[in-house]
């Protein structure tokens, strides 16, 4: 069965530092994709990131980069330089399956983050 | 980019009413719609999946009769909680993709608040 397991309830970092959240996922699938969100405490969701399973460069979006290590089973989000909107829990998700529109999302526990002054 | 709706966005009422909420796809058609569940603090649970067209796919432990799911058109599918009571209040939010490309992630709607007095 598919997991994906975040092990940081909580994390703190200081505004304009870069800070790494842990993610990582079990599954016997070679075809996967994995997503992180961000949840502000408004509740939408908002997509911030993916990297494919078959993919040999990490993924980068702006301040957001993921350390994808297949081998580990890892696919942690780094943000750098943050600022006080990056308050806000985040997850990490995984779909199965390649070019599935129906792939349903499985969720970690998420992390808060919180960025100090 | 893709837009998904969610109505309303927090419902106050009493036990033992009915509730529909509603998740739309803005500019795109989505065969598959998902809604979850989230409680304070914690993550998203996958609730059913809903198909075009075909009846609903529900996560274990899900009651069909308690969460009626419609996906009537393609840009539209309803969640009705019914004879709702006070264990019945969460976080409700649906998602939808709009393709089946790999790395095109679920985008979500806001979400609804539902509090049963």
């Amino acid at each position: 069965a598919q997991k994906i397991t975040q092990t940081q309830p909580g994390m703190f970092v200081q505004e304009k530092e870069a800070v790494t959240l842990d993610c990582t996922y079990d599954t016997s699938d070679q075809s996967y994709g994995l997503f992180w969100y961000k949840q502000p405490s408004s509740g939408e969701m908002i997509f911030l990131i993916y990297q494919g399973s078959y993919d040999e460069q990490n993924a980068t979006e702006g301040r957001y980069s993921l350390n994808f290590q297949k081998a580990r089973k890892s696919a942690n989000l780094v943000i750098s330089a943050s600022q006080l909107g990056d308050s806000a829990m985040y997850f990490c998700a995984m779909r199965e399956g390649r070019g599935n529109q129906g792939g349903k999302l499985i969720f970690g526990q998420g992390t808060e983050l919180s960025v100090k002054p | 980019g893709a837009v998904v709706s969610q109505h309303p966005s927090r419902v106050i009422c009493k036990s033992g009413t009915s509730v529909k909420i509603e998740c739309r796809s803005l500019d795109f058609q989505a065969t598959t719609m998902f809604w979850y569940r989230q409680f304070p603090k914690q993550s998203l649970m996958l609730m059913a999946t809903s198909n075009e067209g075909s009846k609903a796919t529900y996560e274990q432990g899900v009651e069909k009769d308690k969460f009626l799911i419609n996906h009537a058109s393609l840009t539209l599918s309803t969640l009705t909680v019914t004879s709702a009571h006070p264990e019945d209040s969460s976080f409700y939010i649906c998602s939808a993709s709009s393709t089946g490309r790999d790395n095109q992630p679920q985008h979500f709607g806001d979400g609804t608040r539902l509090s049963i007095l």
